[in-house]
């Protein structure tokens, strides 16, 4: 079956400062990933959809200046949050769907990141 | 507006059978997803429905109903294993998944 894994699955940074966060798709290629956020006890947010080779679309109220998206290539999607703070501080996952596993439009979840800001 | 409705808790014993109903409102429908989600983890596929009816898959089935708007999640012969949340989704017109606030299935010896 499809695979996406991420990279870190856990980060502790200091306020301030920047994250990346990896989404890569390793048996597949990925035309379209997804990013989401969770708070505890909370469903998942899409923040924004990622698009290979074109810029991401972001959901409202998610600024696009503080969480950079790049989709460099047909497997990788890296988040960047700029300047985190406290508030960021989440659960982080990202899914891509897979074109050719037929028309169920399902998406592939990475394991997530938990990121906390101190 | 968009809206995913589903029960924020249940209880039910091991050995049981569980049903989590979820309802909906959006733009458009491209099919619902169950999804399950253990603390901490990121969200794993359960099942897909686009065409009303019933689907089985061990002992998970899910039902969709898309004149009403319902699905529905049967969980048999529960296990200690089952506890987690169950999260309903839907894909919309431009194929963009709507989630509902999950599920928390405890299950009790």
């Amino acid at each position: 079956g499809a695979v996406v894994s991420q990279h870190p699955s856990r980060v502790i940074c200091k306020s301030g400062t920047s994250v990346k966060i990896e989404c890569r798709s390793l048996d597949f290629q990925a035309t379209t990933m997804f990013w989401y956020r969770q708070f505890p006890k909370q469903s998942l947010m899409l923040m924004a959809t990622s698009n290979e080779g074109s810029k991401a679309t972001y959901e409202q109220g998610v600024e696009k200046d503080k969480f950079l998206i790049n989709h460099a290539s047909l497997t990788l999607s890296t988040l960047t949050v700029t300047s985190a703070h406290p508030e960021d501080s989440s659960f982080y996952i990202c899914s891509a769907r897979d074109p050719s596993a037929g028309d169920n439009n399902e998406q592939f979840f990475g394991p997530g990141t938990r990121l906390t800001v101190l | 507006g968009q809206n995913i409705d589903q029960p924020t808790e249940m209880t039910a014993t091991e050995g049981a059978i569980v049903q989590i109903n979820c309802t909906y409102q959006t733009s458009g429908f491209n099919g619902l997803f169950w999804y399950q989600q253990h603390a901490g983890e990121a969200p794993t596929f359960l099942s897909y429905n686009v065409l009303d009816g019933l689907e089985e898959k061990g002992r998970f089935s899910s039902f969709l109903s898309r004149s009403k708007g319902y699905s529905y999640l049967l969980l048999k012969e529960l296990q200690m294993k089952d506890s987690a949340s169950y999260l309903c989704a839907v894909s919309d017109s431009n194929y963009q998944l709507i989630w509902g606030a999950g599920t928390k299935l405890i299950i009790k010896p």
